[in-house]
């Protein structure tokens, strides 16, 4: 069974510059995450999706991050425009509906906003 | 109000030797879930174990074992006679049956030298 995708793996972008990380779940899983782990610290909940729906994003810092999943399988989280402090590991996660506690996780896009 | 704390942030051990990880959480939730992961150089979260609250046994997996007391609120893992592959960050999560998201203790960085 293959697992969680993410792309791409490290990205390297100017302040203010936009960037998009791409996420594709494992088959089945309705439930989709985004966390942001900022080096030395553990990862924190931006958005969490069931199926193409928003079921949490008081984490996700508005005015710059959007996500979405449209035909509720794959997301993309974008941030725009990017500044330093948004340099971390974006990890997203899956799970299966009546499963929450159960989530894998991809490997990650590392970003640096220099 | 969900927090898990981990206070032990760097650990150095030289090989063969045992080490204990520490894990406090916080939940008000009666149906709780705690997990350890592994987070090499590599960035990607490695499950190791998922414990509920139900059930307070412990567990050994190898060189792994868990002591899960509710008692102290504490989720403690124990390497046995280390090894230089055990390096890594290791990160204690929390989630709950009426919750969504991961909560993530700072993690702790385990370098075993040879």
């Amino acid at each position: 069974e293959a697992g969680v995708a993410q792309s791409p793996r490290y990205k390297i972008i100017e302040k203010r510059q936009s960037v998009a990380f791409w996420c594709n779940p494992i088959s089945g899983h309705a439930t989709l995450y985004w966390y942001q782990q900022i080096l030395g610290q553990g990862p924190k909940l931006l958005i969490q999706f069931q199926n193409n729906g928003v079921v949490d994003d008081s984490q996700l810092p508005k005015d710059r991050f959007s996500a979405e999943r449209l035909k509720g399988v794959d997301s993309t989280l974008k941030i725009q425009p990017a500044k330093l402090e948004d340099s971390a590991v974006y990890l997203c996660a899956s799970s299966l509906a009546d499963r929450l506690y159960e989530q894998y996780f991809g490997p990650g896009t590392r970003l640096t906003v220099t | 109000a969900q927090k898990v704390t981990q206070a032990q942030t760097e650990i150095s051990v030289v090989e063969k030797e045992d080490v204990t990880l520490d894990c406090v959480y916080e939940t008000r939730d009666t149906t709780y879930y705690l997990f350890w992961y592994k987070q090499p150089p590599s960035g990607e979260l490695v499950f190791l174990i998922r414990r509920n609250s139900f059930d307070e046994q412990n567990e050994i997996s190898g060189r792994y074992s868990w002591n899960f007391q509710k008692s102290t609120s504490s989720f403690n893992f124990t390497i046995t006679a280390s090894q230089v592959v055990d390096s890594a960050v290791y990160f204690c999560a929390l989630t709950t049956n009426t919750g969504n998201q991961f909560y993530f203790g700072t993690g702790t960085s385990l370098t075993v030298i040879p």
